[in-house]
C-alpha cells in the first residue's frame, strides 16, 4: 500500500501570499490531521477532517484553513503568510482517528520571506 | 488540558548502550500513547503504541509500558545501534471529541556513537 504523500516537498513564498499545501491518504483511510512543526513550538495540531467535514480544529489564526474532498485528499491553505509560519507541515492519516494510529507524510517545508 | 513531558535531550550513547527516554503524560480518561521517531528531513514513523493501562507496546528493540498509575510511557532498548541516531516523540491521543489530534512532546534527540 502507498503511505502517505505530500505535495510539494519545499515552498518558498513571500509575505503577504497565500499558498496551498494538499496530502493523499493512505487508500481507504478516511481522516486526514495536519501539523505544523517548528523548532520553536514543536508539534502542533491544525485541524482533522473526515469525509469532508472539520471536527477538530487546534489553537490557529483563520488564516490557517483546510478542506478534504470526496476521496479523502486534503488540502490545507494559510492566506497572508507570515514570517512565523515558516515550518515543516505534516499531514496524517488515519481509517477513523478514533485513538488509532496515524501515519505521517513526509511534510512539506514552507520558507517564508 | 492535555500535555505530554518528555526528558530533556539531547541524548548521547555509546554504540550497544541502554537507552531510556521518560515521557510523562496529563490527559483526562484514557488516552492512548505513542512513541513516533523522526529521522532527518522526513515525516514521522510510529515506533510503538499502548491503548490502555500495562499494556507494553514493543518493535525492533523498543519498549514502553503503559503507566496509569504514574501517568508515564518510558521508551527503553537495551543496546542501541547507530541507526536509532534520531529524534523521538512521545504522544498521545485523548479520545473523546479530540478527533484526530496527537498531543505530542517537545522531542527528545538521541545520538548514538560507534
Amino acid at each position: 500500500k502507498a503511505g502517505v504523500t505530500q505535495t510539494p516537498r519545499y515552498l518558498i513564498k513571500t509575505r503577504g501570499q497565500q499558498v496551498t499545501l494538499s496530502c493523499s491518504p493512505i487508500s481507504g483511510h478516511r481522516s486526514v490531521s495536519w501539523y505544523q512543526q517548528t523548532p520553536g513550538q514543536g508539534l502542533q495540531f491544525l485541524f482533522e477532517y473526515f469525509s469532508e467535514t472539520q471536527r477538530n480544529k487546534g489553537n490557529f489564526p483563520g488564516r490557517f484553513s483546510g478542506r478534504q474532498f470526496s476521496n479523502s485528499r486534503s488540502e490545507m491553505n494559510v492566506s497572508t503568510l507570515e514570517l512565523g509560519d515558516s515550518a515543516l507541515y505534516l499531514c496524517a492519516s488515519s481509517l477513523t482517528s478514533l485513538q488509532e494510529t496515524q501515519y505521517f507524510g513526509p511534510g512539506t517545508r514552507l520558507l517564508v520571506l | 488540558g492535555n500535555s505530554v513531558t518528555q526528558m530533556e535531550g539531547p541524548v548521547t550513547l555509546s554504540e550497544e548502550a541502554f537507552l531510556t527516554i521518560n515521557c510523562t503524560y496529563t490527559a483526562t480518561g484514557y488516552p492512548s500513547l505513542f512513541w513516533y521517531v523522526q529521522y532527518p528531513g522526513e515525516g514521522l514513523q510510529l515506533l510503538l503504541k499502548a491503548t490502555k493501562a500495562d499494556d507494553k507496546g514493543s518493535n525492533k528493540g523498543f519498549e514502553a509500558t503503559y503507566r496509569k498509575e504514574t501517568t508515564s510511557f518510558h521508551l527503553e532498548k537495551g543496546s542501541v545501534q547507530v541507526s536509532d541516531s534520531a529524534v523521538y516523540f512521545c504522544a498521545l491521543n485523548a479520545g473523546g471529541t479530540s478527533y484526530g489530534k496527537l498531543t505530542f512532546g517537545q522531542g527528545t534527540i538521541l545520538t548514538v556513537h560507534p
